[in-house]
């Protein structure tokens, strides 16, 4: 069962301008943490942001933040003064455990263009 | 620090060929995960590892895939035989203890089967 949600395969943002990109997730656990990476053209991989489930503050890491909302299992993301290199492909994640061991999944993505 | 090292970054072979993906994890880390990168299905995590101990294998997705993790420093991914619908980006990635703890994802293996 899919358990992350990212509602938005493409979006489009103007440069300079403020985007939220979507994540919604499902769990049974108390205790996980919630991720996002950014993946450009070139394929890798990149850490942007964590927050953990106990976290009473919003995660915040230069331009992103995070707006999470733990009553309805949301994690957006925020990108403020949105810039050209922020184009890319933009995947939530989630580590969690249902048998005391570590599981990490994705969601499916979301596609975000910076206009100049 | 070399991060997490994935070989070879591309592979082409033939539709019932033997293919290995290697990768060394960053010493230390606990956990080592095999993703499969498509843009039909996204990241599927196909299975991962805890202190060189397969977890969970449920992902994946026939018996034509098998992993193995000998030692804390090396995996195989091995698909026998290879189809035309393997055909994907194969990444690794580790990570120590925790549940608040970053995966580090290697450069991938860009896998083409003809």
């Amino acid at each position: 069962a899919q358990k992350i949600t990212q509602t938005q395969p493409g979006m489009f943002v103007q440069e300079k301008e403020a985007v939220t990109l979507d994540c919604t997730y499902d769990t049974s656990d108390q205790s996980y943490g919630l991720f996002w990476y950014k993946q450009p053209s070139s394929g890798e991989m990149i850490f942007l942001i964590y927050q953990g489930s106990y976290d009473e503050q919003n995660a915040t890491e230069g331009r992103y933040s995070l707006n999470f909302q733990k009553a309805r299992k949301s994690a957006n993301l925020v990108i403020s003064a949105s810039q050209l290199g922020d184009s890319a492909m933009y995947f939530c994640a989630m580590r969690e455990g249902e048998t005391s061991y570590d599981k990490v999944i994705f969601g499916p993505g979301t596609s975000l263009s910076v206009i100049p | 620090d070399a991060g997490v090292i994935q070989s070879p970054r591309h592979e082409v072979t033939e539709m019932g060929q033997e293919v290995t993906l290697r990768c060394k994890p960053i010493s230390g880390h606990d956990y080592l995960f095999w993703y499969r990168q498509t843009m039909m299905r996204g990241l599927e995590l196909l299975i991962y590892f805890n202190n060189n101990v397969p977890i969970d294998d449920s992902g994946m997705p026939e018996d034509r895939f098998s992993a193995k993790m000998p030692n804390a420093s090396f995996s195989t991914l091995k698909i026998q035989p290879s189809e035309p619908r393997d055909s994907a980006v194969y990444f690794c990635a580790s990570s120590p203890q925790g549940r608040n703890e970053k995966l580090f994802f290697g450069s991938g293996t860009q896998l083409s089967v003809l």
